[in-house]
């Protein structure tokens, strides 16, 4: 399954809001009726964390300005007030189908 | 606390060999798929190789013939032989574990650099 991001690059104020959209070729609606769609944040330097499973269910500890929405094959991550904390890379994921695959990634950088 | 924590990264030349491994702490790695994903530099994540519990395992198509996945049980441990090491190996390697009710990758290694270079 392709796994399609937009924008590549988002440069955003302090503050303001951000949204990545993610794309996938074909429905990652389970045979067990879930959807294994996250979102992961990869920092410089650190490794990736998971934000977002299962579309919209938070990980634990992560805030409450992330927030996932979607269905099928379109989803949709927003940061509902950027901190400077927030800069990195993000990727959409795919458990539905084997292998998984990740989306091309979103730089989220301030202005 | 769960924990994966890698070692093995290095320095190799075109054709040589390496071999990652990852220690798990807090679960049994035996009864867990385990994967390798990998980021090359300029680019975006990429899924490397992975083993289910039964022990059958698979690889991205770029690797296969050339990396193996396999576990240590006595260990708790995880590792990727790399042969055949090409330019475009270069990355960090890191290993995750897939949470089977929600199919998340959690939690990670913290990475191992990879270079070939001649």
């Amino acid at each position: 399954i392709v796994m399609t991001q937009t924008p590549l690059s988002s440069p955003v104020t302090l503050g303001q809001p951000a949204s990545i959209s993610c794309r996938s070729s074909q429905s990652l609606v389970h045979s067990d009726g879930n959807t294994y769609l996250s979102w992961l944040q990869q920092r410089p330097g650190q490794p990736p964390r998971l934000l977002i499973y299962m579309i919209s269910n938070r990980f634990s500890g992560v805030p409450d300005r992330f927030s996932g929405s979607g269905a099928g094959t379109d989803f949709t991550l927003k940061i509902s007030k950027v901190e400077a904390e927030d800069v990195g890379v993000y990727y959409c994921m795919q458990t539905t189908q084997s292998p998984l695959t990740f989306g091309g990634g979103t730089k989220v950088e301030i202005k | 606390e769960v924990q994966l924590v890698e070692s093995g990264g290095g320095l190799v030349q075109p054709g040589g060999s390496l071999r990652l491994s990852c220690a798990a702490s807090g679960f049994i790695v035996s009864r867990n798929y385990m994967t390798w994903v990998r980021l090359a530099p300029g680019r975006g994540l990429e899924w490397v190789a992975g083993i289910y519990s039964a022990g059958d395992s698979y690889y991205t198509d770029s690797v296969k013939g050339r990396f193996t996945i396999s576990r240590d049980n006595s260990e708790n441990t995880l590792h990727l032989q790399m042969d055949n090491l090409r330019l475009e190996d270069t990355a960090v390697y890191y290993c995750a574990r897939r949470v089977d009710t929600t199919r998340v990758l959690d939690p990670w290694g913290q990475g191992a650099l990879v270079t070939v270079s001649s």
